[in-house]
């Protein structure tokens, strides 16, 4: 069965320091986003990326987040500068239409010390 | 916004029991509602979901009713198994958008 493939698994990095999350989404889906869920806290929508380009996003996801499709497989949240409170699960996910039937990664938990 | 509300926060029952998760949201324009499912170690597993314009739907052990007018909706489990055992979230989305608005889990024991 295709899945979502998040790499690392797990990420520690010193605040400020720049991070750089990967997934390769499911091959025939055309939607992609990112989630994220502080330990304790409900799951969170970040952005959702369609077309080659960012088609919504929350009032988290601002200037230090960005996402890129450098190529046909690969989809990346990047963090400039990490803040402590960046430190959560965050899961990658793809669907073949919007907003449904998303399918989600295992996620990379980012610790940010 | 949507804000998405689900209890219990944590539900125990006996295996072969049934379960029943309930969820209300706060928008009404709201017409996409999934259940996922979480595993430990894993990300969360669409299991079943619906949309506005249906009240109910099945799919073997699992269903989902949904109350527009109330503006909560249920995921119902029978016959429990001991691999039902997870968290399972609840959530909502509009037309108009792409989020999902999630609601906070509700950890799932069955006990043998």
């Amino acid at each position: 069965e295709p899945e979502v493939t998040q790499t690392p698994s797990h990420q520690v990095t010193q605040m400020g320091q720049e991070v750089i999350l990967r997934c390769v989404p499911i091959s025939n889906h055309l939607y992609f986003y990112w989630y994220r869920q502080i330990l304790g806290q409900k799951v969170e929508f970040l952005v959702s990326f369609y077309n080659n380009e960012i088609s919504e996003k929350s009032e988290i996801f601002d200037d230090q987040f960005s996402v890129e499709r450098p190529d046909g497989s690969n989809f990346t949240l990047k963090i400039r500068s990490t803040k402590l409170e960046d430190s959560a699960m965050y899961f990658c996910a793809s669907s073949e239409q919007g907003n449904e039937k998303l399918f989600f990664g295992s996620g990379t938990q980012l610790s940010v010390l | 916004g949507e804000n998405v509300e689900q209890h219990p926060s944590t539900l125990s029952v006996q295996e072969g029991d049934s379960a029943v998760i309930k969820c209300t949201y706060s928008d009404s324009a709201s017409n996409y509602f999934p259940w996922y499912k979480q595993e430990l170690g894993k990300g969360p597993q669409l299991i079943i979901d619906i949309r506005s314009n249906v009240g109910e739907k099945k799919d073997q052990r699992i269903a989902v009713t949904l109350n527009k007018t109330a503006k909560h909706f249920s995921l119902h489990i029978t016959e429990t198994q001991p691999e039902d055992s997870a968290v399972y979230f609840c959530a909502a989305s509009k037309q108009s958008n792409y989020q999902l608005i999630w609601g906070a889990g509700t950890k799932l024991i069955i006990k043998p």
